[in-house]
């Protein structure tokens, strides 16, 4: 069974512009969570989806956004930038959010300049 | 909300040695994990352990659900275990939030 999948891995963009992530779970999950990875502030989650619907959401600001597709396909936007939003971004899934494991994808790397 | 607190933040071994890391948690909790986190910043599932004992290979971790803490255990370390280990844990009224520990940071030397 192929992993999640994260595309891009790799990013750079310039303050103000915005940036979509995909990722694709595990064939079968249905949830997906998001999460941030930073020096100062470790893993801190971002929200959760599950069929199609936003069912959890962390401590972070509008500009941070994201959708799921009716094939359990996720994705996260950041609109309007900062510097402090480079970071590592990590989605995970599992067969359902409650208790089941949760698996990561590789993660996409976000530069901003 | 519920605190995840790992100790030691840092490790070094030699090659051979056995460690325990340990993971406390403030709360009950539906899931606990211990993850790897790797060079490239994957983070490799370990062991899901809600609680209980498992082992894999030289690995083991623990859970003791009621007194709220678990341990991974590491035997006979090698120079690829090198790398931060992450417990994080699910709470009981959270949809998909795997709250994260601050990790251990380990360095097996040759």
């Amino acid at each position: 069974k192929a992993g999640v999948t994260q595309t891009p891995r790799y990013l750079i963009k310039t303050r103000g512009q915005q940036v979509t992530l995909s990722c694709s779970p595990i064939s079968g999950h249905r949830s997906v969570s998001w999460y941030q990875q930073t020096p100062g502030q470790g893993l801190q989650f971002l929200f959760e989806y599950f069929s199609e619907t936003q069912r959890n959401k962390g401590n972070f600001p509008g500009r941070f956004s994201g959708r799921q597709f009716s094939n359990s396909r996720s994705e996260m936007n950041v609109s309007t930038l900062e510097l402090g939003d480079s970071a590592l971004y990590l989605c995970a899934s599992s067969f359902e959010a409650k208790s089941h494991e949760q698996y990561f994808g590789p993660g996409t790397r976000l530069t901003v300049t | 909300g519920i605190q995840v607190e790992q100790s030691p933040p840092d490790l070094i071994l030699q090659e051979g040695a056995n460690s325990t890391l340990r993971c406390n948690f403030s709360d009950s909790v539906n899931n606990l994990q211990w993850f790897h986190q790797n060079p490239w910043g994957q983070l490799i599932n370990l062991f899901y352990i809600p609680s209980g004992t498992k082992q894999n290979g030289r690995l083991s971790a623990t859970t003791v659900a009621t007194e709220r803490y678990s341990l991974l255990y590491i035997s006979s370390s090698q120079t690829t275990d090198s790398g931060v280990y992450f417990c994080a844990v699910l709470t009981t009224d959270s949809w998909g939030k795997l709250q994260f520990g601050a990790g251990t940071q380990v360095v097996v030397t040759p």
